[in-house]
């Protein structure tokens, strides 16, 4: 299987700051990384497949970058709805894993 | 717009088989990948698999051989059977859209989950 690993599990930020999410797999995936958004409660919500293409209705504050095993989520100016925790998964080779989950919290 | 609705109980025995249904309205069941995930209270996502509109199947390799996913087209619905269960199968079952753009694949549309404890 490949092994995807989100760092940090953690992160306080405020309202406009910038911040970057990193997705590591165990494997090179080439451009096969989704990016979903999860809030307390809810189910998962798609942001962005391809590595860097937002799903319509995405904000462009969000953005992906990367190739290979070293992948990138920026939300380049938090807003109050941002805060949630946030999933890499891989789709590239069955299983189909996810990162462990990056909660983002306010500072 | 297309919606997906988990349905089944809520509580299940251990060894017992966990079923349960998702029903898609809204919009066909054709031409998609439609998936089952879980995700154990306080913890992250496991994809358990997925069944293609015509009937083919693919696993977990991790819950292959407890797993079936039928589908039935006429009612625009599919389903999980999970056979043998244990405590640690205790989870919120989404059931999930597999949509493709390219060669790529991501889980676009979810069903707004299910919680299954297992319990005697």
């Amino acid at each position: 299987d490949i092994q995807m690993t989100q760092s940090p599990s953690s992160l306080s930020a405020s309202v406009g700051d910038r911040v970057t999410i990193t997705c590591r797999a165990s494997q090179s995936i080439s451009t096969y990384l989704n990016w979903y958004q999860q809030k307390p409660g809810k189910a998962p919500k798609f942001l962005i497949f391809a590595v860097s293409s937002l799903e319509s209705g995405v904000p462009s504050r969000f953005s992906g970058s990367g190739s290979g095993t070293d992948f990138t989520l920026t939300i380049s100016s938090l807003q109050p709805e941002d805060f949630a925790t946030y999933y890499c998964q891989q789709s590239y080779s069955s299983p189909y894993t996810f990162g462990q989950g990056t909660k983002l919290e306010i500072k | 717009q297309v919606q997906l609705q988990e349905s089944g109980p809520g509580l299940v025995k251990p060894s017992e088989t966990l079923s349960l249904t998702c029903a898609v309205s809204g919009g066909s069941i054709s031409s998609f990948y439609w998936s089952w995930i879980r995700q154990p209270p306080g913890r992250g996502l496991e994809w358990i698999g997925y069944i293609y509109d015509s009937g083919s199947t693919k696993y977990n390799p991790s819950l292959k051989s407890r797993v079936t996913m039928p589908v039935d087209t006429s009612k625009n619905q599919f389903s999980l059977k999970l056979n043998s269960v244990t405590a640690a199968d205790t989870a919120v079952y989404y059931c999930a859209r597999g949509a493709t753009s390219g060669y790529h694949w991501y889980f676009d549309l979810w069903g707004r989950g299910t919680l299954v404890t297992v319990s005697s």
